[in-house]
């Protein structure tokens, strides 16, 4: 029962490297989103993908790119890294309207 | 556009008290509504869910009714334990086409033995 898969679960970066959080679903969903995590902000949506070959800008798009390679994987990238960057990043996927499920995290620290 | 608004916390409980956390929402469409949690150092999951008007979601103990009259989906528990310390989030996915799912900022449960 794998469900979200997320990689790395940690990393550190310096200001100006780029960086790709990989995600993958094995539940044949067709949604996927990237969330940034902070402290007192909740969930945060950044980009958005509901179907296979389509990708839409969430609520905090600025400073990443996404893509959704096929149905299974959706990768979120960081050209550029900022010390605003530093978050808790989660991937999670739905189908219609059912439950989101998570992945367990990718806590990213940005120097 | 839609909106989940949750109680702030932290909420700071003794074991075995009742708990309550209050959720309100707006939807222009026929929302799914839910209730996540999510236990320190972990990603969010799905405590319970209500697909419909009067439905109650049940699980672990918790529960929520679907009430359409006064948009709410309050969570609510009889007796808390220690494990149930978390963060919890309030949530809707709404019917009308959108594919994106609206959250509350999450309230923080605190439960001391």
């Amino acid at each position: 029962n794998a469900g979200v898969t997320q990689t790395p679960k940690f990393q550190v970066l310096k200001t100006g490297q780029s960086m790709t959080l990989q995600c993958a679903q094995d539940m044949n969903h067709n949604s996927m989103y990237w969330y940034r995590q902070d402290p007192g902000m909740g969930l945060r949506l950044i980009y958005y993908s509901a179907s296979e070959g389509t990708t839409d800008k969430g609520e905090v798009p600025n400073g990443y790119n996404v893509s959704r390679l096929n149905k299974r994987e959706f990768s979120l990238r960081l050209e550029s890294a900022a010390p605003s960057q530093t978050s808790v990043y989660f991937c999670a996927s739905k189908e219609d309207i059912g439950e989101l499920f998570f992945g367990e995290g990718s806590r990213l620290t940005v120097l | 556009g839609n909106s989940v608004t949750q109680m702030e916390g932290p909420v700071t409980l003794s074991e075995e008290a009742f708990l309550t956390i209050n959720c309100t929402y707006t939807a222009t469409g026929y929302p799914s509504l839910f209730w996540y949690v999510q236990y320190p150092g972990e990603g969010l999951q799905l405590l319970l869910k209500a697909t419909k008007a009067d439905d109650k979601g049940s699980n672990k103990g918790f529960e929520a009714t679907y009430r359409k009259e006064t948009t709410s989906f309050h969570l609510e528990k009889g007796s808390v334990q220690v494990s149930d310390s978390a963060v919890y989030f309030c949530a809707l996915s709404d019917r009308g086409g959108s594919y994106i799912p609206t959250f509350g900022r999450g309230t923080s449960l605190i439960v001391h033995p």
